[in-house]
C-alpha cells in the first residue's frame, strides 16, 4: 500500500522560506511523478510543481520564481522549498503521485497534508 | 492558464436523490493526442482530495458505479445517481490537457438535506 507522508515547520515568517519533506511508502520515488499541491483554509486547490527522477522539475508558473524542489532516492522521498513566503501561502500543503497511462492526467494517492501557517 | 468554472457552488440533496455538477472550461480540452484531460476529485471534510472520474467519463478503480461523468470540448458534469451520506464534500474538476499547469475549478459542496 503506497503511502504519503508530509513534514515540516507548522509556522514559517513572513520573507523566510518554506520547507517541506514527502516521505514515500510503499513506492519507489524513481518509478512515478511526485507532486505538491495546496490549498488554503476554507479554499480550493493550487498546483505547485512536480518532478521526476529524471528532467527537471515542472512548475506552476504564477510561483516559477520562488519555488525549488528536489528528490532524494536514498531516503525515497521528496522536497519543497518555497521562498519569501507571506501569509498568502498560509494552507495545507499535500503531496501528491501522477496517475495516467502515457500521459499524466491526474493524482491517484494523496497525503494527509500539512498545515503551514506564515505569520511572525 | 485555464480557468475552470464550476456550478453550482453548493447543493443540497436529499438522500436517495440524484445530484449533478457542472464544469466549463476556458478552452476546449481535447488534448492533440485526441483524448480528454479532464478529471473529477471528491474531498471529504478533513481529509485529502480523490480521484473518482478521468478522461471524462472513466470510473477509477474503487469508486461506485452511481458516479457517472460526461462532457466534451469545454462542458462537463459529473453526476451521482443516488446520492449517499458518504458522499458530502467538496467536488472538484481538474484539466491536465494545458499543463504546465494543472488546474482546478473552485469546488462545489455537497450537502444532505
Amino acid at each position: 500500500q503506497v503511502q504519503l507522508q508530509e513534514s515540516g515547520p507548522g509556522l514559517v515568517k513572513p520573507s523566510e522560506t518554506l520547507s517541506l519533506t514527502c516521505r514515500v511508502s510503499g513506492d519507489s520515488i524513481s518509478n512515478h511523478y511526485w507532486n505538491w499541491i495546496r490549498q488554503p483554509a476554507g479554499k480550493g486547490l493550487e498546483w505547485i510543481g512536480r518532478i521526476y527522477i529524471t528532467g527537471r522539475p515542472e512548475y506552476n508558473p504564477s510561483l516559477e520564481s520562488r519555488v525549488t524542489m528536489s528528490l532524494d532516492t536514498s531516503k525515497n522521498q521528496f522536497s519543497l522549498n518555497l521562498s519569501f513566503v507571506t501569509a498568502a501561502d498560509t494552507a495545507i500543503y499535500y503531496c501528491a503521485r501522477n496517475v495516467g497511462d502515457w500521459y499524466l492526467y491526474s493524482f491517484d494517492i494523496w497525503g494527509q497534508g500539512t498545515m503551514v501557517t506564515v505569520s511572525p | 492558464e485555464i480557468e475552470m468554472t464550476q456550478t453550482p457552488l453548493s447543493s443540497a440533496v436529499t438522500l436517495g436523490q440524484p445530484a449533478s455538477i457542472s464544469c466549463r472550461s476556458s478552452q476546449s480540452l481535447v488534448h492533440s493526442s485526441g483524448h480528454t484531460y479532464l478529471s473529477w476529485l471528491h474531498q471529504r471534510p478533513g481529509q485529502p482530495p480523490r480521484l473518482l472520474i478521468y478522461k471524462v467519463s472513466n470510473r477509477f478503480s474503487g469508486v461506485p458505479d452511481r458516479f457517472s461523468g460526461s462532457g466534451a470540448g469545454t462542458d462537463f458534469t459529473l453526476k451521482i445517481s443516488r446520492v449517499e451520506a458518504e458522499d458530502v464534500g467538496i467536488y472538484y474538476c481538474m484539466q491536465a490537457t494545458h499543463f504546465p499547469p494543472f488546474t482546478f475549478g473552485q469546488g462545489t459542496k455537497l450537502e444532505i438535506k
